[in-house]
């Protein structure tokens, strides 16, 4: 089975801290994602690496960068944390195989930022 | 724009019965489509997926249905059960966002 884990399950942040969120998975997938996800708004997703060390922009990327230096870790990157950062971060991974792209997901980290 | 999303965000389901969710796109180009099931504390998880070549697909009591010609799919679980009980979400192979899914309570 797919095993996806982040690094935390839950995290209590400053504002102005920088915050690193990690996410590793154990199949060699190529694709991986981070989503946060809140009440009503579902999941969104805030970027998606292809490859080692290339990265794409989601539909919310602003505020947050991200990591892919191996391909089994992709990290995301709050560069200085605020209050509307506080949300529940889900990283996800896959293997796109002749068009078949299903997502694995962590179990996710909720963060609160104070 | 392309969106892909679902048409109630909750759904009440007697234990026994069968439930229907369904879920909308706008990319008639899609080829490939996934329900995913997200059970409190835990991140989503593969149920079923359907290819753009067919229009049903089966497995252990749910079913996928696909209707290209009003870009519509549904999800239909048979005898929900309370561990049905989850929020559920649909994608695409063109859309990496998941909508604010349904969540579907079962009574007993």
């Amino acid at each position: 089975d797919v095993k996806v884990t982040q690094s935390s399950r839950y995290l209590v942040k400053r504002t102005g801290e920088k915050v690193f969120l990690e996410c590793v998975q154990d199949m060699d997938h190529e694709n991986m994602f981070w989503y946060r996800q809140d009440p009503g708004l579902g999941l969104r997703l805030i970027y998606f690496s292809y490859d080692v060390k290339m990265k794409e922009k989601g539909d919310i990327p602003e505020g947050y960068s991200v990591s892919r230096e191996k391909k089994e870790r992709f990290s995301l990157i709050l560069e200085s944390a605020s209050t509307n950062q506080t949300s529940m971060y889900l990283c996800a991974s896959s293997l796109p195989l002749a068009g078949r792209d299903t997502q694995y997901f962590g179990p996710g980290t909720r963060l609160t930022v104070l | 724009g392309e969106s892909v999303g679902l048409h109630l965000p909750t759904l009440s389901v007697q234990e026994g019965d069968n439930s229907i969710i369904n879920c909308a796109y706008s990319n008639s180009a899609s080829d490939y489509f996934i329900w995913y099931k997200q059970e409190s504390g835990k991140g989503p998880q593969f149920i079923i997926d359907i290819r753009s070549n067919m229009d049903k697909r089966q497995g252990q009591r749910v079913t996928v249905l696909l209707n290209k010609t009003v870009k519509h799919l549904s999800l239909q679980i048979a005898a929900t059960q309370p561990g049905d009980s989850a929020v559920y979400f649909c994608s695409n192979d063109y859309k990496l966002s998941f909508g604010a899914g349904t969540t579907v309570t079962v009574r007993a």
